[in-house]
């Protein structure tokens, strides 16, 4: 059975100081591995996908990474706007559903 | 726009009274499928579908059902709701294959 394991699960940051979130993954055979975002009371909102170990995708201050075992997203100098809960997602081989981690809620202060 | 439209967005209703939630995409998208999320639970699958009158069952079927007539459409019908059925509700879509799945903006649910 697939299974993601995000940690921590809650994270407070100040403002402008960097740090990653951690998605670990056992799938049968990896065929993507998704990161979203999600804001309270909102459906989640896409940010990256990752095919391939070794494969790094940024956007503004987010930056993904994908090894054989784990996923990374590192956020650089972040803003009070950064705080949501991020979710990471995989989907093995075949049409099979995705499946989520249970989230990382992130808090960025003032 | 591409979008996914779930509706109603919230909705209180008693014990036992059938509703059905709504659930349609614009983007011609093969994959449907519905999620609820719960507190400390995440986001788990409560049915899927990967075409039009092909749907299977989630993680979590027990009390739901679900139809696909149409490729756009996909409601949830809980036949006779339980208060352990409050939660938050997302439909998504997406292509066949390893792409990125697309929300509604959820309906949250509460049965008393």
């Amino acid at each position: 059975e697939d299974q993601v394991t995000q940690s921590p699960e809650a994270l407070r940051l100040q403002e402008g100081e960097s740090s990653s979130l951690n998605c670990s993954y056992t799938v049968s055979g990896l065929r993507g591995l998704f990161w979203y975002r999600q804001d309270p009371g909102k459906g989640p909102e896409f940010l990256f996908t990752l095919y391939s170990a070794g494969e790094e995708k940024e956007k503004e201050r987010l930056k993904a990474t994908l090894t054989k075992k784990e996923s990374f997203l590192h956020i650089t100098a972040p803003k009070p706007e950064d705080s949501a809960t991020y979710l990471c997602a995989v989907v093995d081989s075949g049409n099979t559903p995705l499946v989520f981690g249970k989230g990382t809620r992130l808090s960025v202060i003032a | 726009e591409a979008q996914v439209t779930q509706n109603p967005r919230y909705l209180i209703t008693v014990t036992g009274k059938k509703l059905t939630v709504t659930c349609s995409q614009n983007m011609n998208h093969e994959y449907m499928s519905w999620y609820r999320q719960d507190p400390g639970l995440g986001l788990r699958q409560i049915y899927y579908s990967m075409n039009v009158e092909v749907t299977d069952k989630g993680d979590v079927p027990e009390g739901y059902k679900v139809s696909r007539k149409e490729k756009r459409n996909f409601p949830l019908i809980l036949e006779s709701p339980s208060p352990n059925q409050t939660s938050l509700y997302f439909c998504a879509s997406r292509l066949l294959g390893h792409t990125e799945a697309f929300f509604g903006q959820g309906t949250r649910l509460t049965v008393v």
